[in-house]
């Protein structure tokens, strides 16, 4: 069983639409989610950063963590068809390794 | 700002041979971390490089080695390709090697045949 576990998708929503992605993990020493877009052929980006458990908000974005049933989420409003990519989930313990998803593929339908 | 740049871009080896893949970090970065990307699969950590000094290993055999240079540029290296190691290779540079943030660069494209 791998550590973090993401669906695959395709996840496909008409433009305008609230994308949700989540992820679960069995590691509880990790304590920093983030998320990352990755277009095709380029490197992942990083959208959200979170520490701990609870919810950060930026523009479209809303990253959620609840640590207590090892489950995080990005929530996307009003979703463009620019925000069609892959979104990796990542997590770190106290040290220096990212552990990621396996990404969910998006796309946005005009 | 200069982001994070790696070279080359695409490279196509036989199995067995070596390969050296470059990164030039940041600007103002002094740790780079190396990862392993199958298609369709996230990226898998191999390890980090943290003011020239190797600064934790994945789950990776010994002939993935690498080093970063004063510049706090970066190479990995590989010995013995196998088809397997056929994969998309980031580096991604931090401020510290206790950043949470990350810039990755483009990518180089390895498939050994």
């Amino acid at each position: 069983q791998k550590e973090v576990e993401q669906d695959p998708g395709p996840l496909s929503v008409p433009e305008g639409a609230i994308v949700s992605l989540n992820c679960t993990y069995s590691n509880s020493a990790f304590q920093y989610f983030m998320w990352y877009r990755q277009y095709s052929r380029k490197g992942p980006e990083l959208l959200m950063y979170t520490y701990s458990s609870g919810n950060k908000e930026d523009g479209r974005f809303t990253a959620q963590v609840d640590k207590s049933s090892k489950y995080i989420s990005l929530f996307i409003r009003d979703s463009q068809p620019s925000d069609s990519a892959t979104y990796l989930c990542a997590m770190r313990a106290a040290g220096n390794k990212l552990t990621f998803g396996g990404g969910t593929r998006v796309l946005v339908k005009p | 700002e200069t982001g994070v740049t790696q070279s080359p871009t695409h490279l196509i080896k036989t199995r067995g041979q070596q390969v050296t893949l470059r990164c030039s970090s940041q600007s103002g970065h002094n740790t780079v971390s190396w990862y392993q990307q199958a298609l369709g699969q996230g990226p898998q950590f191999i390890f980090q490089y943290y003011r020239e000094e190797e600064n934790g290993r994945g789950n990776f055999p010994p002939r993935f080695s690498g080093l970063q240079f004063p510049n706090y540029s970066s190479e990995l290296n590989v010995n013995a390709l196998e088809l397997d190691d056929s994969a998309l290779y980031l580096c991604a540079s931090s401020l510290e090697a206790s950043a949470y943030e990350q810039y990755f660069g483009p990518g180089t494209r390895l498939t050994v045949t």
